[in-house]
């Protein structure tokens, strides 16, 4: 069966642009979720989905960061004006039961 | 943001041995999951576990959920060369208000020398 997929895999945009990173979930699974992960760090949690309500975005780091699952399945985190700070692998995952979550082979996202 | 305390923060074995790793938190959790990743991979879960004091197995890697809820360990026995990669823990409270929210560890860099 087909895993969680993301996409783009890498993205490399200018300071200032915006940027749209897409989220495929597992089919049938409930919960979606947003991780950011450094290099040399574990997934930091940013926000998550039951179904198309956002239930939690403490982890977003500003109001330049935004996430939607109109549907409740396919997610958009939406990061407007990039800054250089935000390159970062941008990680999705779904569940069914809130803990064990899947995770999807990422978008590497550079800014310039 | 919290992270979890996970070590060693790297190890070098030889084929054969065991391992061991472990992580720790200033908080409680009710569930707490070891994960594997691979380069150019997303984190793939290994063992989940759900009850205090709880031992898991799962073919050559056993996992224990610490009784304070605090603390857990994983380990592998008898390494193969393609253990090798980051092994990060993670720390769930499935129905509380972060319901969902996992708080991950740094990770443990494994390598195997065949």
């Amino acid at each position: 069966g087909a895993g969680v997929s993301q996409s783009p895999r890498y993205k490399v945009t200018k300071r200032g642009q915006d940027v749209a990173l897409r989220c495929d979930p597992i089919s049938g699974h409930v919960s979606l979720y947003w991780y950011r992960q450094a290099l040399g760090q574990g997934p930091e949690f940013l926000t998550y989905f039951n179904y198309e309500a956002q239930q939690d975005k403490s982890g977003l780091p500003n109001d330049r960061f935004s996430a939607e699952r109109p549907e409740g399945s396919i997610s958009t985190l939406t990061i407007q004006r990039t800054e250089q700070r935000d390159s970062a692998m941008y990680r999705c995952a779904s569940s069914t039961n809130g803990n064990e979550q899947f995770f999807g082979p990422g978008t590497r996202l550079t800014v310039l | 943001g919290q992270q979890l305390n996970q070590s060693p923060q790297s190890m070098f074995i030889q084929e054969g041995e065991d391992v061991s790793m472990n992580c720790t938190s200033s908080s409680i959790f009710n569930t707490w999951l070891w994960y594997k990743q691979e380069p150019g991979e997303g984190p793939v879960l290994l063992i989940a576990l759900y009850k205090a004091g709880e031992l898991t197995s799962n073919g050559r890697l056993t996992a224990q959920f610490g009784i304070t809820r605090k603390d857990s360990f994983l380990n592998i026995s008898a390494s193969i060369p393609s253990d090798v990669g980051i092994y990060f823990c993670a720390g769930g409270n499935a129905g509380g208000t972060s319901y969902g929210k996992l708080t991950f560890g740094q990770g443990t860099i494994l390598t195997v020398h065949p």
